[in-house]
């Protein structure tokens, strides 16, 4: 069955202290991997799409990396206003509808 | 580019009534949508896909005939909620993929059924 974990839950940092979230999945011949951004109230913000092992993609602050059986998202130095969730999504099923984590909460305080 | 409205953004209703949401793709054509609902503090569920023209396809458990989709062209799917009850008070979010890759959601909207 195809499954994804993120890790951890919820995670709590100080402005300027760099981290990373994990995302592992357990899919049969990924079609690729997508991480979302989430503020409360609001739908999901697409960030990063990728594709097959040893991909990296940038934007501003996060990296997002992916390996055989996981994907990180780094975040370097980040700031109060990089508070949200954050999800991982792979497409499942043969289709193209997506099967999401349970996302990792992140805060930054000052 | 790539973006995805959703209205209302928060609706109140007596329960027993219907309320209709509508998506829409806002610069660019959608061949599939999807309609996802999300409890507090919880992820996203897939609650039906739909595609242009075709009747929607529900995921196990969501009653098809409570919730209503249409597709009605490449830029619009609409949810009713039918006979709608306090259980079904939620944050429904639609999102739509231009490739069939990417989705992109909208801003979501808030039920609440009194």
């Amino acid at each position: 069955e195809d499954q994804v974990t993120q890790s951890p839950e919820a995670l709590r940092l100080q402005e300027g202290e760099s981290s990373s979230l994990n995302c592992s999945y357990t899919v049969s011949g990924l079609r690729g991997l997508f991480w979302y951004r989430q503020d409360p109230g609001k739908g999901p913000e697409f960030l990063f799409t990728l594709y097959s092992a040893g991909e990296e993609k940038e934007k501003e602050r996060l990296k997002a990396t992916l390996t055989k059986k996981e994907s990180f998202l780094h975040i370097t130095a980040p700031k109060p206003e990089d508070s949200a969730t954050y999800l991982c999504a792979v497409p499942t099923g043969g289709g193209n509808k997506l099967t999401f984590g349970t996302g990792t909460q992140l805060k930054v305080e000052l | 580019g790539a973006v995805v409205s959703q209205h209302p953004s928060w609706v109140i209703c007596k329960s027993g009534t219907s309320v209709k949401i509508e998506c829409r793709s806002l610069d660019f054509q959608a061949t599939t949508m999807f309609w996802y609902r999300q409890f507090p503090k919880q992820s996203l569920m897939l609650m039906a896909t739909s595609n242009e023209g075709s009747k929607a396809t529900y995921e196990q458990g969501v009653e098809k005939d409570k919730f209503l989709i249409n597709h009605a062209s490449l830029t619009l799917s609409t949810l009713t909620v039918t006979s709608a009850h306090p259980e079904d008070s939620s944050f429904y979010i639609c999102s739509a993929t231009p490739s069939g890759n990417e989705q992109f959601f909208g801003p979501g909207t808030r039920l609440t059924v009194l």
